[in-house]
């Protein structure tokens, strides 16, 4: 079974920092099988990046995905007050099907 | 547009069975390429995946789930469903319905489950 690590726990930073998100895997992932969501309090999860890099529908430009292997990075690149999240990266194994959560990064807006 | 809403119980015994269902609008839930799931959220913790019924028709579930889970599909309804058996206090969680592809694109709002006495 993969297991997603994610790194910082907390971050917190000013509204137009950038913002590096970090997900390791313990085995290699498929870059078409990482995703990364964001949930804000009492919300669903949503979407952000699939196919580690690919930017879902309606997600704006300043969030990009990168990374390969067992290393992906979420990037914010202008954090706004708006982005205060929990952000959890996921990944997809297909044999057995299976989906693993990271246990997130909560992002905090100063 | 897609939508999933979850509905049942909310409030289910120990050792009881906890049960669900996704009305899906916007979509067949018997269209090819499309499969569903179901995803949980203890109070507080992260997100785990319970199972999914894949467009091919068959059912896969989280290993540390799959003694207890059954998720099935109603065509006629348009709905998939979750079964939970056996249910502790372990099992209290806001359970989401999704739509699946390598990733899970659309949601569910999410229903509160409490397993209480």
């Amino acid at each position: 079974e993969i297991v997603l690590t994610q790194s910082p726990g907390t971050l917190s930073l000013s509204p137009g920092e950038r913002a590096a998100l970090s997900c390791r895997a313990s085995q290699s992932v498929r870059s078409a099988y990482l995703a990364w969501y964001q949930q804000k309090p009492g919300q669903a999860p949503r979407l952000l990046i699939y196919g580690a890099s690919s930017r879902a529908t309606g997600i704006p430009d300043r969030f990009s995905g990168s990374g390969s292997g067992t290393d992906f990075t979420l990037t914010i690149s202008r954090l706004e007050p708006e982005d205060c999240a929990v952000y959890y990266c996921q990944q997809y194994g297909d044999s057995p099907p299976r989906f693993t959560f990271g246990p997130g990064t909560k992002v905090h807006i100063k | 547009q897609l939508q999933l809403q979850e509905s049942g119980p909310r409030l289910v015994k120990p050792s009881e069975t906890l049960s669900l269902t996704c009305t899906v609008s916007g979509d067949s839930v018997s269209s090819r390429g499309s499969s569903w799931a179901w995803i949980r959220q203890p109070p507080g913790e992260g997100l785990e995946w319970i199972g999914s019924m894949f467009y091919s028709g068959s059912a896969y579930y989280n290993p540390s789930l799959r003694s207890r889970v059954t998720i099935s599909v109603d065509t006629s309804k348009n709905q998939f469903s979750l079964k939970l058996i056996s249910v502790t206090a372990a099992d209290t969680a806001v359970y989401y319905c999704a739509r699946q592809e390598s990733e899970f694109d659309y949601w569910g709002l999410g229903s509160l489950v409490t397993v209480s006495s």
